[in-house]
């Protein structure tokens, strides 16, 4: 497994701003994903972000909207742009650590007014 | 189209009520079939992977079962503490990394 820490933990901002997340982990690891968890809804995989290479993002989710960066292996960020209310949700990013099975941060919980 | 439904949505059992949480899965072709336990505030924790029809595996007081259209997570002589959210994902052959979620059981164990 891993240890992974997410930044910040929480957040109220205003509609029209934005919002970068990190994600740290505490070994190199070759997979990380960004997720949103929105309330009484599934987990939903937003995109699959490797180091040296583009983010590559889900059906409904584009790059605009959700820039993610990469610059190392054992860092990550997702920053959600141009928030509107219905961007609330708890962000949550991921790892694998050599198997398909997925290891999760502790959450980012985000409220737009 | 790929579907994971998990029931029933909640579950309130005595401390020492055993039960069984359900998993159904449609998929063209399985590659794993996750267990997470979600408490409040906090991201998923990881529990088991399943892979092929027939597997089981235990942790302490849960077991999971998997067949070819759904997994079982049994509780045995639950305690309070066993109280959260169980997730489970299924892992298709032709996604990638991408898991499916269900959207959880919320399981509560009184004293």
């Amino acid at each position: 497994s891993a240890v992974i820490s997410q930044k910040p933990s929480r957040d109220i901002c205003q509609r029209g701003t934005s919002l970068t997340i990190q994600c740290q982990v505490d070994s190199q690891v070759t997979m990380m994903f960004w997720y949103r968890q929105q309330p009484g809804q599934s987990l939903t995989l937003i995109a699959t972000a490797n180091q040296g290479s583009e983010a590559t993002y889900e059906s409904g989710f584009v790059i605009d909207k959700f820039p993610i960066s990469r610059p190392n292996l054992t860092f990550s960020t997702l920053t959600v742009s141009n928030m509107s209310p219905e961007d609330s949700s708890i962000y949550l990013c991921s790892v694998t650590t050599g198997g398909y099975e997925q290891y999760f941060g502790p959450g980012t919980r985000l409220t737009v007014t | 189209e790929d579907q994971v439904t998990q029931s029933p949505e909640a579950l309130r059992l005595q401390e020492g009520e055993s039960s069984s949480l359900n998993c159904s899965y449609t998929v063209s072709g399985l590659r794993g079939l996750f267990w997470y336990r979600q408490d409040p505030g906090k991201g998923p924790e990881f529990l088991f992977t399943l892979y092929s029809a027939g597997e089981e595996k235990e942790k302490e007081r849960l077991k999971a079962t998997l067949t070819k259209k759904e997994s079982f997570l049994h509780i045995t002589a639950p305690k309070p503490e066993d109280s959260a959210t169980y997730l489970c994902a299924v892992h298709p052959t032709n996604s990638g990394y991408a898991l499916n979620f269900g959207k959880g059981t919320s399981l509560l164990v009184t004293p």
